[in-house]
């Protein structure tokens, strides 16, 4: 069954230091996403990416925040300087259709020391 | 705008009992709606999702949930509950609209007594 895969599984920065975290979604899928999900939580929206641009993103995604599909495989995450608060668990998804719907990673956990 | 409301952060239930988590919704569109279980340090594995049709929904591991539009629900329901399900499992909801962005609930933990 095809699977969105995420790297590294878990990643710990310095506070300011720049961070990138790497998704490769299914391959015919259109639409690609980042959530996020700070320890004990729920899982918030952070933005979602089609035909080469954002096409939505939320309160959360600042100035810090960016994403690029550089190579028509790999979708990143960037965020600039690190702060405490961006320690979470981040996951990216895939969406095709209705069919099978979202697809999300196993995520990658982010901690900022 | 969506929301998802989880009726319970925590349930516990005894192996072999009923589980109930409660779900609520608000959309001003005609919402699509899923269940996610999380097992501790891992992801989100989708557990059932209602887009149209049938509103008794059937997914994986026994469970099923049914889509109530004059109750805004989408409760997630299983017969007999096993060890093996405990879990956190999150309701979320989006729009008609392809590849739109899903709102999740806060999220309910489900712990199984033996």
């Amino acid at each position: 069954e095809p699977e969105v895969t995420q790297t590294p599984s878990h990643q710990v920065t310095q506070m300011g230091q720049e961070v990138i975290l790497r998704c490769v979604p299914i391959s015919n899928h259109l639409y690609f996403y980042w959530y996020r999900q700070i320890l004990g939580q729920k899982v918030e929206f952070l933005v979602s990416f089609y035909n080469n641009e954002i096409s939505e993103k939320s309160e959360i995604f600042d100035d810090q925040f960016s994403v690029e599909r550089p190579d028509g495989s790999n979708f990143t995450l960037k965020i600039r300087s690190t702060k405490l608060e961006d320690s979470a668990m981040y996951f990216c998804a895939s969406f095709e259709g209705w069919v099978d719907g979202y697809t999300f990673g196993s995520g990658t956990r982010l901690t900022v020391v | 705008a969506q929301s998802v409301t989880q009726l319970g952060s925590h349930v516990s239930v005894s192996e072999g009992a009923l589980v109930l988590l409660r779900c609520n919704y608000s959309s001003s569109v005609p919402p699509y709606l899923f269940w996610y279980v999380q097992y501790p340090n891992q992801g989100l594995q989708l557990l059932l999702k209602y887009t149209t049709g049938a509103t008794l929904v059937k997914g994986i591991n026994g469970f099923e949930a049914e889509f109530k539009k004059s109750e805004t629900s989408f409760h997630l329901t299983k017969p007999s509950a096993h060890m093996s399900d405990a879990a956190e499992y999150f309701c979320a909801v989006t729009t008609m609209n392809q590849g739109g962005k899903l709102i999740f609930g806060q999220g309910t933990e489900l712990s199984v007594k033996p």
